[in-house]
């Protein structure tokens, strides 16, 4: 079964770059049947999708966010990540990465979500 | 793009039904039939209940359904039991080949 797991400091200081892996195992994420993207839930607001990358490297970003948010994916590592630049309080969030079908609204694998403060 | 319109809020007794709704536009929930419900526990991930308007994954329980009209899409919890009681988020694919989220809706079992 396919299990997901964010790694990444918990704290960043504001104005500095928030970067997170997620690393894919029990299954390929050499494929673009599926997408791998990141979703952010801040304190006491709603779900918000950050953006997601294919395999092949298309890569599609929430409009908010798209000019400090970088998602790739490391085909040596089974892994993809998440930069984000210039981060604020307001980027406080729990952090969660997910697989996304490539032909529909489904996501069938979520890792557990980490929570990074921004805080000097 | 804006975030979808959900209710803050929702309450039932056990064994009611409620419906919670989620109003987009015609750029996203009204334009694809791609519209999915999670369910949301404190410290947990989110948990897939309905995805493409209406389909169920696997184990979730029937008593879980959605479905749309124009652009507005809702999900609908029937025979509600005291383990429903979480937030619940919609999300729609957009024609700018993004996903969008609805605000939450807090759902209170009585």
């Amino acid at each position: 079964q396919l299990q997901l797991q964010e790694s990444g400091p918990g704290l960043v200081k504001p104005s500095e770059t928030l970067s997170l892996t997620c690393s894919v195992s029990g299954g390929s994420i050499s494929n673009d049947l599926h997408y791998w993207g990141w979703i952010r839930r801040p304190p006491g607001k709603g779900l918000e999708w950050i953006g997601s990358v294919y395999f092949s490297g298309s890569m599609y970003y929430s409009p908010s966010l798209k000019r400090r948010v970088t998602i790739s994916v490391d085909r040596s590592r089974t892994q993809f990540s998440l930069k984000l630049t210039s981060v604020t309080a307001a980027d406080t969030a729990v952090y969660y990465c997910l697989r996304g079908d490539r032909y529909g609204s489904a996501t069938d694998s979520w890792g557990q979500g980490t929570l990074v403060t921004v805080s000097s | 793009q804006s975030a979808l319109t959900q209710p803050a809020s929702v309450s039932g007794s056990p064994g009611q039904s409620i419906t919670i709704s989620c109003t987009g536009t015609s750029s996203d929930v009204g334009g694809y039939n791609y519209v999915s419900w999670y369910q949301h526990h404190p410290g947990k991930a989110p948990k897939l209940m309905i995805y493409d308007v209406t389909k169920r994954p696997s184990g979730v329980s029937d008593r879980f359904s959605g479905s749309k009209s124009g652009n507005t899409a809702s999900l609908t919890i029937s025979g509600l039991q005291a383990e429903d009681e979480a937030d619940y988020s919609c999300s729609s694919y957009t024609s700018s080949n993004t996903w969008v989220f609805g605000g939450g809706t807090k759902l209170t079992v009585l």
